[in-house]
């Protein structure tokens, strides 16, 4: 089966650093993806992994460790409009995404 | 550059009824995907189209079909409503560069469906 674990929950302050853990059990992997959707808005594209190891992107970095099944979101330098869901999406064969059920992140001055 | 639209915005509809939604893709993109998020989940696949054809799709009954136009642009159907087809379906375009390689999606707005 495939199977997406993330926490649901995540609390932080301003100006905080915080991480967002994903396991991951899929049939395939084709690579992981980030994305982040404010309520009732659509989700917007993070960042990808395919191969071990971090990838930086400004204030966001992402993790995979494909022999763990695990990757995680890194957020730095914590704004209130990081407050957000969080999703973690993999793609087990071409470009169907599974995804998580999303971390909700809320961020206080 | 125009991201992926999506209309309606909104829609509701009673049990039984037929209902459309349409998809203009990104710019140069031209894979479309169709996802049904329910409140307080992530989205689920429910099916791709590339060159006019569904390439892919997730476990939903047959009550739902699409259709991919020339132009890249794509409609989803759903027949037959339940109280459960109540969600918001995201419409997420893609640019085949690599077949079998998974391409980044870009997430249009989506179209709140309620069923009463």
């Amino acid at each position: 089966g495939q199977n997406i674990d993330q926490p649901t929950e995540m609390t932080a302050t301003e100006g905080a650093i915080v991480q967002i853990n994903c396991t991951y059990q899929t049939s395939g992997f084709n690579g992981l993806f980030w994305y982040q959707q404010h309520a009732g808005e659509a989700p917007t594209f993070l960042s990808y992994n395919v191969l071990d190891g971090l990838e930086e992107k400004g204030r966001f970095s992402s993790f995979l460790s494909r022999s763990k099944g695990y990757s995680y979101l890194l957020l730095k330098e914590l704004q209130m409009k990081d407050s957000a869901s969080y999703l973690c999406a993999v793609s087990p064969l071409g470009d169907k995404l599974i995804f998580g059920t999303g971390t909700r992140l809320q961020v206080f001055p | 550059d125009a991201g992926v639209t999506q209309s309606p915005t909104h829609l509701i509809k009673t049990r039984g009824q037929q209902v459309t939604l349409r998809c203009s893709p990104k710019s140069g993109h031209d894979t479309v995907s169709w996802y049904q998020q329910a409140l307080g989940q992530g989205p689920q696949f429910i099916f791709q189209y590339y060159e006019e054809e569904e390439r892919q799709r997730g476990n939903f009954p047959d009550r739902f079909s699409g259709h991919q136009f020339p132009n890249y642009s794509s409609e989803l159907n759903v027949n037959a409503l339940l109280l459960g087809d109540s969600a918001l379906y995201l419409c997420a375009s893609s640019l085949e560069v690599l077949a079998g390689a998974p391409d980044t999606q870009y997430f249009g707005p989506g179209t709140r469906l309620t069923v009463l």
